[in-house]
């Protein structure tokens, strides 16, 4: 079956250590983004790329890395420098920017 | 400030009644519109899309209303079913964009 694949489900870490975030698809989509979603909150948009070796920030990059070195691989790093990490982290693809986005079950992300 | 608002937090119908769930914008440069479905620990899932070019778009039991004077749009379930329960978010792209801007979600609660 086609779609997208993120790992792990739960994730927890000590404060001051970066941790990595995994999205694959096989849908053969070109656009991926990762996204950010808090209690009571809408989806904020951290990192998206169009293409491969290519990604640009979103509204909230501050503490997030990402890389695409793969069509069908988008992993989203939460680094030390953010301060508020816990959250829920979603992962979306599309064909086009402007096409409906497929996503993920997301990753929930928690300090120890 | 927030650009896509779905001002009540949720809605709660009787199973067979028609559920409208509504949506406000803020900026006319966007001109394409999507709701999503979400269930507890999962990814969104896409529902139902509208162009700024129509005022209407139907899909089976869902509905997207567009009222651009108004930057209104609503999405509209008849008949609603218990398996509707869930968050919903509208969404909004501007033209030229390749970001989705998301509100912060209605929970639809469809009783039997």
């Amino acid at each position: 079956d086609g779609g997208i694949t993120q790992s792990p489900k739960y994730l927890f870490r000590k404060e001051g250590q970066n941790v990595t975030l995994s999205c694959e698809q096989n849908l053969n989509h070109d656009a991926m983004y990762w996204y950010r979603q808090d209690p009571g909150q809408g989806l904020r948009l951290i990192y998206y790329s169009q293409i491969v070796n290519d990604f640009q920030k979103g509204d909230i990059a501050e503490g997030y890395s990402v890389s695409r070195e793969k069509k069908e691989s988008f992993p989203l790093t939460v680094t030390s420098a953010q301060k508020n990490p816990t959250a829920f982290y979603l992962c979306a693809s599309s064909i086009q920017s402007y096409q409906p986005q497929h996503f993920g079950d997301g990753t929930r992300l928690s300090i120890l | 400030d927030q650009q896509v608002k779905q001002n009540s937090p949720s809605l709660s119908v009787q199973e067979g009644r028609i559920s409208i769930l509504n949506c406000d914008y803020t900026n006319s440069m966007f001109d394409y519109f999507l709701w999503y479905k979400k269930y507890p620990a999962e990814g969104p899932t896409f529902l139902i899309s509208i162009s700024s070019i129509k005022d209407k778009n139907e899909d089976g039991r869902f509905t997207v209303f567009l009222n651009k004077s108004a930057k209104h749009l609503s999405l509209h379930i008849v008949p609603s079913q218990p398996g509707d329960s869930a968050v919903y978010f509208c969404a909004a792209i501007e033209g030229g964009s390749e970001k989705l801007v998301f509100g912060k979600g209605m929970k639809l609660t469809v009783n039997p």
